[in-house]
């Protein structure tokens, strides 16, 4: 058990739907990522948060969005869904994010599977 | 832009060590070696990291080699469990994103 807690575990949605994917961060990390894994395209970088502030973005699609709350928990809104759409979305949190801070390990939750009917 | 490279599988004897190789050639200064796993589906879990020296913890050693071109993850006692895809990521010190790759499929078999 990594300590980072993600809800719902299974999400089952039409197309042009919005879901909220949950993320709670491990006690006291101050950096939330999101990662999309597809059959296709792998283990993919979203975004990530730190202590409350955007502080890198990757492959995210404008459809998408995410926050992160100043309890740190995190969310990740998708709208517009598409079959496209469906994958396994990764939370993982760290202690450290903020520049120039050297190493840091991160630790990820069990998941959400999101299926796009 | 893959900056590792490393076998697509590899399978391994109950209780051998199982030893995985990575290249990372173009590796620069600032750079850290992560090693991850993910389990069928899971969540990738973290083993080891290094920038220049040799490391081990309880799961696993990570050899890195002088050049820091390559360097090896040793699962010292491979059981079952292990059977996971193992990622060797590169990462920057001010690069928080970790870039996947396809990971070398490792098969522990009895």
């Amino acid at each position: 058990d990594s300590g980072v807690t993600q809800t719902p575990k299974h999400l089952i949605t039409a197309t042009g739907q919005r879901v909220t994917l949950r993320c709670s961060p491990r006690s006291g990390d101050l950096s939330v990522y999101w990662y999309q894994q597809s059959l296709d395209q792998g283990l993919q970088f979203l975004i990530q948060y730190y202590n409350g502030e955007e502080r890198a973005k990757g492959n995210i699609l404008e459809r998408f969005s995410a926050q992160q709350f100043p309890d740190l928990h995190s969310e990740l809104n998708l709208s517009s869904l598409e079959l496209g759409d469906s994958a396994l979305y990764f939370c993982a949190s760290s202690v450290v994010g903020g520049r120039g801070r050297g190493s840091n390990e991160q630790f990820f939750g069990p998941g959400t599977r999101l299926t796009v009917l | 832009d893959a900056k590792t490279t490393q076998p697509t599988s590899m399978d391994c004897a109950e209780g051998r060590a199982a030893n995985l190789p990575c290249n990372h050639s173009t590796i620069s200064g600032n750079e850290y070696v992560y090693w991850y796993r993910q389990i069928h589906s899971q969540g990738p879990q973290y083993i080891i990291h290094g920038l220049k020296n040799n490391e081990t913890n309880e799961m696993a050693s990570l050899i890195i080699t002088e050049d820091r071109k390559s360097s090896t993850l040793i699962l010292p006692h491979a059981t079952l469990r292990d059977t996971a895809v193992y990622y060797c990521i590169v990462r920057g010190s001010n690069d928080y994103k970790l870039s996947f790759g396809a990971g070398t499929t490792v098969t522990v078999r009895a």
